[in-house]
C-alpha cells in the first residue's frame, strides 16, 4: 500500500540549531516527492520537490531534501533554523492522481 | 504567481444541512483535487477530478460527496447532510496534470474550514 512516514511528531530546536526530519514512503512507481509548509493558521505552501535528476534538492527558505531510492527515504534539512521556521511539515508523495501526505511534524524554534 | 483560490474561508452549519465548498484552481490547471485536514491530524485525499470525470476517489468520499464544475472557472465539493465528523478544513488543489513529471506538482488552495455543529 502506498504510504509515507514521518519520524518525528514533534521537534523542539533552538535557533541557528540544524535540522532533519526524516521521512520515508512506500510507492511501487515512480516518485515525486515532496515537503510542504503549514504556517500557524495559513495554508500549505510548497517548500521542494524531487521529480528526477540530482538527488538533493533545494527549496525555498534555505531548505533542502534528499532523496535515498535505496533508503525509500527523503528527508528534509536546514543548516540553521530561524523561529520564523516554527510550522508543521508534511511529506508526500505524488501516487499519480492523488498525492499522499505523511502525519506532520510539527517543528516549533525557540528564540 | 497564479494561485488557487477557496471560499468561504470559514463555513459553520448544522448538522444535517448541505454545504458547498468553492474553488477557483489556476487557470490553465485541468486536473483538480479536494483533500481533506481534520483538526490534528494528517491531510487526506478525497478525490480527483478530470474532464468533468472523477479520476479516482478515496473512502472517505461517499455518496454524501459530490464534485462538480459548474464553469469554466469554478470546481464545488458538496456535503449533502453534513455529519459532526465533518468537521475539517477542506483543501482544494489542481495541477496540469496528474502523471508523474514537473507540471504535474499539485497546488493547494487556502483552505475552507468547515465546522458542523
Amino acid at each position: 500500500a502506498q504510504s509515507v512516514s514521518q519520524h518525528n511528531h514533534h521537534v523542539i530546536l533552538s535557533e541557528a540549531a540544524s535540522l532533519e526530519l526524516g521521512c520515508n514512503y512506500s510507492y511501487g512507481g515512480t516518485v515525486n516527492l515532496f515537503w510542504y509548509v503549514q504556517y500557524p493558521g495559513q495554508h500549505l505552501q510548497l517548500l521542494l520537490k524531487y521529480f528526477s535528476g540530482d538527488p538533493l534538492v533545494k527549496g525555498i527558505k534555505g531548505f533542502e531534501a534528499e532523496f535515498i531510492k535505496s533508503k525509500f527515504s527523503f528527508n528534509l534539512r536546514k543548516p540553521s533554523v530561524q523561529w520564523s521556521d516554527t510550522a508543521e511539515y508534511f511529506c508526500a508523495v505524488n501516487a499519480g492522481f492523488k498525492t499522499i501526505f505523511g502525519a506532520g511534524t510539527r517543528l516549533f524554534v525557540k528564540a | 504567481e497564479p494561485e488557487v483560490t477557496q471560499t468561504p474561508s470559514h463555513q459553520v452549519t448544522q448538522m444535517g444541512q448541505e454545504v458547498i465548498l468553492r474553488c477557483v484552481p489556476i487557470s490553465n490547471h485541468l486536473y483538480f483535487y479536494w483533500y481533506r485536514q481534520i483538526l490534528g491530524q494528517k491531510v487526506e485525499f478525497l478525490v480527483s477530478f478530470y474532464n468533468n470525470e472523477i479520476s479516482e476517489k478515496s473512502e472517505i468520499f461517499d455518496d454524501q460527496f459530490s464534485v462538480e464544475r459548474p464553469d469554466g472557472s469554478n470546481f464545488t465539493l458538496k456535503i449533502r447532510s453534513t455529519k459532526l465528523e465533518d468537521s475539517a478544513m477542506y483543501f482544494c488543489a489542481s495541477s496540469e496534470s496528474p502523471g508523474q513529471g514537473v507540471r504535474d506538482t499539485q497546488y493547494f488552495g487556502p483552505g475552507t474550514r468547515l465546522t458542523v455543529l
